[in-house]
């Protein structure tokens, strides 16, 4: 059963800090990884999607990495605003038939 | 193009009743994902429907149930409610291997 780790639960940092969340995942056979962001009692925003042949997607100041032989990826925001704040969710799709979350790291970026 | 849509937004019930949530997927997407977040938890796949059909279901009860109608969309239906099934229920739709999240029913049970 694949099992989703992600390091550190809660983070918080000063406004204009680069940072790094980090997921691992038990079992590396994995179509993709994928990275959302969920604000306090919403849904869920997909940031990247890596699919399991690619190493790295990035969107703006958002950086994804996927190692998959050693079952890692972090996530890597540069310059983080205030309105970067709220849980990022990471998710692996193996060859089951739904996705496996993480259970989130909580950011919060202070002005 | 519109996206995935649930209702109602929340939900209040007393432990007992049943309680009925709805999902339409984007226009295409014939599967229907449903996840369950509860409070400290993460996200825990519930049901998945395909072309009308549950095609698989996570680990819940059988009072966690639904269906999917011939336009796509799905009813879940949670029968005989306990106070730890308050959560936020998000469904999803997918098409190949990327699913889409809707806004979530936030479901409380009394």
């Amino acid at each position: 059963k694949q099992e989703v780790t992600q390091i550190p639960a809660a983070l918080s940092v000063p406004e204009g800090e680069n940072l790094v969340l980090n997921c691992s995942f038990t079992d590396s056979a994995i179509y993709n990884l994928q990275w959302f962001r969920q604000d306090p009692g919403k849904g869920l925003t997909s940031l990247l999607l890596i699919q399991s042949s690619q190493r790295e997607q990035t969107s703006g100041r958002l950086n994804a990495s996927l190692d998959k032989s050693s079952g890692r990826s972090t996530l890597y925001i540069a310059a983080s605003q205030p309105g970067d704040s709220a849980t990022y969710l990471c998710a692996v799709k193996d060859s089951g038939y739904a996705l496996n979350f993480g259970k989130g790291t909580s950011l919060l970026v202070t002005p | 193009e519109a996206g995935v849509t649930q209702s109602p937004t929340h939900l209040i019930k007393t432990r007992g009743q049943q309680a009925t949530l709805r999902c339409s997927p984007i226009s295409g997407h014939t599967s229907v994902y449903w996840y369950q977040q509860a409070l400290g938890l993460g996200l825990q796949f519930l049901l998945w429907y395909d072309e009308g059909e549950e095609r698989n279901r996570g680990n819940f009860p059988p009072r966690f149930s639904g269906r999917q109608f011939p336009n796509y969309s799905s009813e879940l239906n949670v029968n005989a409610l306990e106070l730890e099934d308050s959560a936020l229920y998000l469904c999803a739709s997918g098409w190949g291997e990327t699913q889409y999240f809707g806004p979530g029913t936030r479901l409380l049970v009394l």
